[in-house]
């Protein structure tokens, strides 16, 4: 156990839906990102968040959007579903307290979207 | 995109034997992380080595770094049924894209035969 908690753990959903993925990062992290892991795509990182604020974004869509809050639980909202959005979407966080990139990241268990 | 490539894609051993994966990776890192997935599930953290290290050990891991070759390797030792699984690298890059963001490769696919 990691330490970082998702919820949910699965999620069907139909095209066109909107979700919330839920993240708690380790107790004292301060960093949360996102990632999602496809069978095409393979492991992406697609955005981070440091005690609140968005800190760097990468392969993330417009329709999906993210948020980091007071107490550091995160929330990633996916809208506008479509079919290739079904993924793995994991969470990770890290302390951060040296700064970014050098220390280790912890992943959530995940939360196994699909969209039919 | 994909900053590491691993090689062998999958790899099957006897129990007891040495399991070796690579990693190469293209761009100037902080750190390198090893993590374990077993069949779809959550990723496990395993090891993390600096930059400024060459090696780094931990239990019956052990992982070299090789910064001017843009490589890493991880060797299991005496493996078991149980480390059957999906093992991956992930970069931190350094300079300006430095935000703690990880890089992964694809994934060696370990099999592991009692």
């Amino acid at each position: 156990d990691s330490g970082v908690t998702q919820t949910p753990k699965h999620l069907i959903t139909a095209t066109g839906q909107r979700v919330t993925l839920r993240c708690s990062p380790r107790s004292g992290d301060l960093s949360v990102y996102w990632y999602q892991q496809s069978l095409d795509q393979g492991l992406q990182f697609l955005i981070q968040y440091y005690n609140g604020e968005e800190r760097a974004k990468g392969n993330i869509l417009e329709r999906f959007s993210a948020q980091q809050f007071p107490d550091l639980h995160s929330e990633l909202n996916l809208s506008s579903l479509e079919l290739g959005d079904s993924a793995l979407y994991f969470c990770a966080s890290s302390v951060a307290a040296l700064g970014p990139g050098l220390d280790e990241q912890f992943f959530g268990p995940g939360t196994r979207l699909t969209v039919l | 995109s994909q900053q590491g490539e691993e090689d062998p894609q999958a790899l099957s051993i006897q129990e007891g034997e040495n399991a070796t994966m690579n990693c190469s990776y293209k761009t100037s890192i902080n750190n390198l992380q090893w993590y374990r997935q077993n069949s779809g599930r959550g990723l496990v953290h395993l090891i993390l080595i600096r930059s400024n290290e060459r090696e780094k050990h931990s239990g019956r891991l052990r992982v070299t770094l090789d910064t001017s070759k843009k490589s890493s390797s991880l060797l299991i030792t005496a493996s078991r049924a149980a480390d059957t699984a999906s093992y991956f690298c992930a970069t931190a890059p350094s300079g300006s894209s430095n935000t703690g963001k990880l890089i992964f490769g694809q994934g060696t696919t370990l099999q592991v035969k009692p």
